[in-house]
C-alpha cells in the first residue's frame, strides 16, 4: 500500500534552535500534504496545508513565521519549527491524500522535545 | 465551524462483548474516516466512508455512516485484547477537497480478559 515516511522519528533540541522535519510520499505523488500536531493524550489538530508550488495555508492560531512549510516537490514537504520553545514539544504527523481511493495516509510521526 | 464529537471517550470492555462508538459531526462533509492509534504510534487507517448508508467491515470492526443524521458508528463485535487502542473519527472540513481533517477527541478502548 501507499507509504508516507517522516524523518526524523524523534528529535531533541535546545530552546531557541530550529528543527526541520521531512515528510515524503514514497510511492505516489502528492500535490497537497497536511501537517498535524498532537499533544499527549489529546487528539490531532490540523496545523497547515502544504501545497506544491505555492504557499502553505495555515489554520487559525498557527504562526506561519514559526512553522515554516516548504513543499519542494510532488513527494516532499518539510516543516521547520523556528526558534523552538518547550511548548512546541509535541508529536508532529504529516499526511498525504491519495485521490484515487480517497485514503489519507499518515506518516509515522516525529516526536519533538525542546529542552 | 465544523465540530466532531465522539462518545464515549473512554471504554473499558470485557473480551467477547460488543460495543459501539459514536461519532457526530456538525456540518455536511464529503467523507468520514476512522483511524486507530496505538500508544506512541501514528494513525492506522481503518475505514473511509463515502456516502450515506455506507457500511464497511473488517474483522471485528464495522463502520457505518448516516449523512442525514451526521452520525457514524464503529461497532466492535466480540472484542479481543488486541483491539485495545485509541480510535478516532475524522471528517473532511473543506468541501470538494480531501485531507483537511477535523478529528474527534478519540475513544480510548481497553479490552480486559
Amino acid at each position: 500500500g501507499a507509504v508516507v515516511s517522516q524523518h526524523p522519528s524523534w528529535v531533541i533540541c535546545k530552546s531557541g534552535t530550529s528543527v526541520k522535519i521531512e515528510c515524503r510520499s514514497l510511492d505516489f505523488q502528492a500535490t497537497t500534504m497536511f501537517w498535524y500536531r498532537q499533544f499527549p493524550k489529546q487528539s490531532l489538530m490540523l496545523m497547515a496545508t502544504s501545497n506544491e508550488g505555492s504557499k502553505a495555508t495555515y489554520e487559525q492560531g498557527v504562526e506561519k513565521d514559526k512553522f515554516l512549510i516548504n513543499h519542494a516537490s510532488l513527494t516532499l514537504s518539510t516543516l521547520t519549527v523556528t526558534s523552538a520553545h518547550p511548548e512546541d514539544s509535541s508529536f508532529y504527523i504529516c499526511s498525504a491524500p491519495r485521490v484515487t481511493n480517497y485514503e489519507q495516509y499518515f506518516g509515522p510521526g516525529t516526536r519533538l522535545t525542546v529542552t | 465551524e465544523l465540530k466532531v464529537e465522539q462518545n464515549p471517550l473512554f471504554l473499558s470492555m470485557q473480551e467477547g462483548k460488543n460495543y459501539t462508538i459514536y461519532c457526530n459531526y456538525s456540518t455536511t462533509s464529503d467523507r468520514l474516516y476512522w483511524y486507530r492509534q496505538d500508544p506512541g504510534k501514528s494513525l492506522e487507517s481503518l475505514f473511509v466512508l463515502l456516502s450515506n448508508g455506507a457500511v464497511k467491515q473488517e474483522g471485528r470492526l464495522m463502520a457505518s455512516l448516516d449523512t442525514k443524521a451526521r452520525l457514524s458508528t464503529l461497532h466492535i463485535t466480540a472484542a479481543v485484547h488486541d483491539l485495545s487502542a485509541t480510535y478516532f473519527c475524522a471528517v473532511d472540513s473543506v468541501k470538494g477537497s480531501q485531507g483537511n481533517l477535523i478529528f474527534g477527541k478519540g475513544t480510548k478502548l481497553s479490552v480486559k480478559p
